[in-house]
Formats: C-alpha cells, sequence, structure tokens
C-alpha cells in the first residue's frame, strides 16, 4: 500500500542554518503530498503543499518540491530560527481516496540560539 | 473562528469505562477524520466521513465507532476502554480531496 517514510529525528540545528528533512512515498498514480508541522501541545497545521509532478509548494521560508521521478519531497529552509522548533511531518493523499491523510512517522526538529 | 473544536483536551478512563469524544466544525467541512497519534509512529485513521449519514472505517478501527448526524458534528466513541487505547485523539476536517487538513487541538486520553 501507500507509505510515507521520513528522516530519523530528532534534528539540533543552531539558529540561521540550512535545513533539509528528507521525505519518500510509495504511491500509485499521482498523490497530493503535504507538510504539517506542530508545535509542542498543540494539533497539527498544514505548513505547505504540492498537488502535481514539479509544483513547488512553499511558506514561512519553508519550500518543498513534488520529485516524480525520485518519488520525494524534501523540506527545506535557508535560514531557521528558535521559532522553528517542533515536529514536521511529511503526508500523502491517494489519488481515488476519500481525502485520506498517510503520514510519516515525523522529524522533530530543535534549533538551539 | 473557530474552526475544530475538541472536548475534553484531557482524559483518564478506568479499563472497561466508556466516553465519547467530541468534534465540531464550522468551516461546512464535508470530509471529517479522527486520527490518534502514538510516540514515534505518526497518526494513523481510525475513522472518516465524506458527509452527514457516511461514515467509513480507516486503518485502526477496532474499539471505537463514530456517528454523523450534522455536517458539524463528528463524535468518537470508546466502548469498554482498554489500556492500549491511551493516545492523543486529533480530528480534522477537510473542504475537499486535495486542500488539506484543519485539526483539532486534541485529546490526550489515558486509560488505567
Amino acid at each position: 500500500g501507500d507509505s510515507v517514510t521520513q528522516m530519523e529525528g530528532p534534528v539540533t540545528l543552531s539558529e540561521e542554518a540550512f535545513l533539509t528533512i528528507n521525505c519518500t512515498y510509495t504511491a500509485t498514480g499521482y498523490p497530493s503530498l503535504f507538510w504539517y508541522v506542530q508545535y509542542p501541545g498543540e494539533g497539527l497545521q498544514l505548513l505547505l503543499k504540492a498537488t502535481k509532478a514539479d509544483d513547488k509548494g512553499s511558506n514561512k521560508g519553508f519550500e518543498a518540491t513534488y520529485r516524480k521521478e525520485t518519488t520525494s519531497f524534501h523540506l527545506e529552509k535557508g535560514s531557521v530560527q528558535v521559532s522553528d522548533s517542533a515536529v514536521y511531518f511529511c503526508a500523502l493523499t491517494p489519488r481515488g481516496s476519500q481525502g485520506n491523510l498517510i503520514f510519516g512517522k515525523g522529524t522533530k526538529l530543535s534549533v538551539k540560539p | 473562528n473557530a474552526g475544530v473544536t475538541q472536548t475534553p483536551k484531557f482524559r483518564i478512563l478506568k479499563i472497561g469505562q466508556s466516553m465519547t469524544l467530541q468534534c465540531a466544525q464550522d468551516m461546512n467541512h464535508n470530509y471529517m477524520y479522527w486520527y490518534r497519534q502514538d510516540p514515534g509512529m505518526g497518526l494513523k485513521l481510525i475513522y472518516y466521513s465524506v458527509g452527514a449519514g457516511i461514515t467509513d472505517k480507516g486503518e485502526v478501527p477496532n474499539g471505537y465507532n463514530v456517528s454523523r448526524s450534522t455536517t458539524e458534528d463528528f463524535p468518537l466513541r470508546l466502548e469498554l476502554a482498554a489500556p492500549s487505547q491511551t493516545s492523543v485523539y486529533f480530528c480534522a476536517s477537510s473542504q475537499d480531496r486535495a486542500t488539506g487538513y484543519t485539526f483539532g487541538s486534541g485529546t490526550r486520553l489515558t486509560v488505567v
């Protein structure tokens, strides 16, 4: 079945460092791809999305590009801040589904001043 | 602008007790979902609904039941609580299949 694999965490970075969180997926057809962020004690929030190959989603300085050839949707940010400390989830919605999201296990990011 | 509201935020249950987790949304979304989140395991889909009167099982439905009598409400019922149901439960809604979800703030449930 469809699945999402994320890099293992935790990831610890210094402020202003470059961030990459790897995400690859297995799916039939062309799923929609998402990144969600969960701050401590809160629910998940949609960070960005892409619905077709070569689309780039972006929000709050974060970017991810839908790569069909490598089945990847890596999350990047050029300069992280302490306030970016959170857990990041990659997810997909299979084509033809009822919108059900399939999540990766999450990657915890800690940014130190 | 409430979005998705879940109640209660915390609850401790004894083994064998029952309870209902409430979820309401005010965005007129047709799609609603229940997920559970366990440490290091991501989120697993319990049940979902594509509209009032329509519900379907997700990946981990055993021990749970749902109903969808209105567009706004999607309660999750736990019958005969077990320690394996200790988790954080999230309700979510969406406008359509590609929009992305709006999540509630979660219910942390402990079964002892």
